[in-house]
């Protein structure tokens, strides 16, 4: 069966700190999909990454970048330099592969980040 | 605008009334999904629809609950005899036509209060 786990609920940080997001997946399948989404106090979930089970390179997209290991099943999540807007509560999630074309995101319990001035 | 929108944004109603929401997809993509979100949780996965077929249906989606897309287009969910256990936000998602690899788009939710 598919779990993710965000063990870390809530995290609280001041303007301009690093800050890491931790994300645990569980998965028997060895064809898979990573994904990490943002929800700001709007509401509407934001896409930011997805990430293949083959493609184990980390990526760097301006002060976001993701460490993806195979060889713990983690796929973290790092903000470089925190700002106040990007406070949110952020998803990790997960797709077993599917020829049919369907797509079951399982998601986790989301981490609260909270950015103060 | 051209993402996913929902409507109604929220939703207040008596339990044991019936209500339905609406799911208007980013118009070239053909697949579409309903998940629900308690507070504090992730969203959880309840129905897929692959043009106008409804493909998968968790076990989540009791026999209150019913999906439609009549036309391959815009989506509806219905609850009839509303619980108050039923109060969530729910979200619609779109996905192009394609493998599993590309992302869902989300729109922005119904919220259910259900007193």
């Amino acid at each position: 069966a598919q779990k993710v786990t965000q063990a870390q609920t809530e995290i609280s940080v001041v303007e301009k700190e690093d800050v890491t997001l931790d994300c645990v997946y569980e998965t028997r399948d060895t064809t898979y999909y990573l994904f990490w989404y943002k929800q700001p106090p709007s509401g509407e979930l934001v896409f930011l990454i997805r990430r293949n089970s083959f493609d184990e390179q980390n990526e760097i997209s301006g002060r976001y970048s993701w460490n993806f290991q195979k060889s713990t099943s983690s796929f973290n999540f790092t903000i470089t330099a925190s700002q106040v807007v990007d406070s949110a509560v952020y998803f990790c999630a997960l797709s077993e592969a599917q020829n049919t074309g369907f797509q079951k995101l399982v998601f986790g319990t989301g981490t609260r980040l909270l950015v103060s001035p | 605008d051209t993402g996913v929108s929902q409507n109604p944004r929220h939703k207040i109603t008596k339990r044991g009334q019936n209500v339905t929401f609406r799911c208007d997809p980013i118009s070239e993509h053909n697949r579409l999904y309903w998940y629900r979100q308690t507070l504090g949780q992730g969203p959880e996965f309840l129905t897929y629809f692959q043009n106008e077929a409804q493909l998968e249906k968790s076990r989540l989606l009791s026999d209150r609950f019913s999906a439609e897309r009549p036309k391959g287009s815009f989506s509806t969910l219905e609850i009839q005899r509303t619980e108050q256990g039923d109060s969530a936000m729910y979200l619609c998602a779109s996905r192009e036509t394609g493998g599993s690899y590309n992302e869902q788009f989300f729109g922005p939710g119904t919220r259910l209060t259900v007193l």
